[in-house]
């Protein structure tokens, strides 16, 4: 069972270049959402989804895209990355219904020179 | 929206201390969670905990949801244990307080 997986763990990218952070579960958790972490800001939410079909912005969505065509995967897109967007990235997931526990996957580190 | 607030930011003790960690929300909820980020990162589930308390070993938890509150205890506390405590409440969407960087020194 891999849990919530994410990919890449490492990435490098110029301003205004685009790129997607993957983010896929098996455990058939409706819930799905990604947030970001900066020092001494916490975890922010940035987009969340309760199911297939159905997205939502969260905390700090600006710049930010999402999708949720399947249960199993929440991508998130960069459109045109900026320096503001350097940070660490964590997707999580759980049952919506009643809501349990929430799992992380291991983080995205993402620098935007 | 809820708001989530946790205190003390910031907490040094030598092995072997207890700490509590506090965790207020601004608005009724019926669910609360609390997290460990170890120093590599990580983050972890202690507990789910909408009300009342559990234990886990070393580590417990009380929520008093009609108070808005709800504490983590560290007992005899080891070099492990160092790293950010996070906890989380959900409306619609999980929102997370700010945490707590416990730093425990040998």
């Amino acid at each position: 069972n891999a849990g919530v997986t994410q990919t890449p763990k490492f990435q490098v990218l110029k301003t205004g270049q685009s790129m997607t952070l993957q983010c896929a579960q098996d455990m058939n958790h409706e819930y799905m959402s990604w947030y970001r972490q900066d020092p001494g800001m916490g975890l922010r939410l940035i987009h969340y989804s309760v199911g297939a079909g159905i997205t939502d912005q969260g905390e700090v969505p600006n710049g930010y895209n999402v999708s949720r065509s399947t249960t199993e995967d929440f991508p998130l897109r960069l459109l045109s990355a900026a320096p503001s967007q350097t940070s660490v990235y964590f997707c999580a997931s759980s049952y919506a219904r009643p809501w349990e526990k929430l799992f992380f996957g291991s983080g995205t580190q993402l620098s935007v020179l | 929206g809820i708001q989530v607030e946790q205190s003390p930011p910031d907490l040094i003790l030598q092995e072997g201390a207890n700490s509590t960690l506090r965790c207020n929300f601004s608005d009724s909820v019926n669910n609360l969670q609390w997290f460990h980020q170890n120093p590599w990162g990580q983050l972890i589930n202690l507990f789910y905990i909408p009300s009342g308390t559990k234990q886990n070993g070393r580590l417990s938890a009380t929520t008093v949801a009609t108070e808005r509150y709800s504490l983590l205890y560290i007992s005899s506390s080891q070099t492990t244990d160092s790293g950010v405590y996070f906890c989380a409440v959900r409306d619609d969407k999980i929102i997370f307080g700010k945490g707590t960087r416990l730093h425990i020194l040998p």
